[in-house]
């Protein structure tokens, strides 16, 4: 079955640098990877996701690559601000019907 | 408004008592699940279903039980609660689209 890796396990950045999550999956038919931010004590939001015929994927400040080749996406965020730090869980879509997740990072936006 | 609702959100309960959290959506997904979280801690899958009747045992062992009698509702049973059963409980429904979570049950077992 799938398994996903997420590193780092947790990241601290400067207010305005950019952070970088990375994640690498082991089933080559997985085709689907959502990345969910969750604040405390709130539930897991969905902030952006990317199919694997597509090698990027942007919203505003935030970015999703895929890498088939290598079995490898990450999560890139520009400009980052305060709001920004929460945990991170990227995820990769096993047989059309179940998601496996990532162990998580917990993102520390420093002022 | 089409959302996934749990409840209740906060639970303290003495050991032993049987409990049931309730999962409701109202987004027609025939798809759903339980997860199991510690506060910021990896997302343990404990039961799926696929749709009515259909239930499967996910990922991490759990003593819990569930039901799939209607499309919108999937309950979990706890038939004596333990401390160790202390944790957030997230349930989740999707189809073929995003996953979409619940606020959560936090249940604490004294």
């Amino acid at each position: 079955g799938e398994n996903v890796e997420q590193h780092p396990s947790t990241l601290s950045v400067q207010e305005g640098d950019s952070a970088v999550i990375k994640c690498t999956y082991s089933d080559s038919a997985s085709n689907y990877f959502p990345w969910y931010k969750q604040e405390l004590g709130k539930r897991p939001q969905l902030i952006i996701d990317i199919r694997s015929n597509v090698g990027e994927k942007k919203d505003q400040r935030i970015a999703v690559t895929l890498n088939k080749t290598a079995k490898h996406f990450s999560l890139h965020i520009t400009e980052t601000q305060p709001e920004d730090s929460a945990v991170y869980f990227c995820a990769g879509l096993q047989g059309a019907q179940k998601l496996v997740f990532g162990q998580g990072t917990r993102l520390t936006i420093n002022p | 408004e089409a959302d996934i609702y749990q409840t209740p959100r906060y639970l303290v309960i003495g050991t032993g008592k049987k409990i049931t959290l309730e999962c409701s959506q109202t987004m027609g997904h025939d798809k759903m699940y339980w997860y199991q979280q510690d506060p910021g801690m990896e997302l343990h899958l404990i039961h799926y279903s696929y749709g009515v009747n259909s239930t499967e045992k996910g990922d991490l062992s759990s003593e819990s039980t569930v039901s799939r009698i209607r499309t919108e509702h999937f309950p979990l049973t706890l038939e004596s609660a333990r401390p160790s059963h202390t944790s957030q409980y997230l349930c989740a429904s999707r189809d073929n689209g995003p996953q979409h979570f619940g606020d959560g049950t936090r249940l604490s077992i004294l």
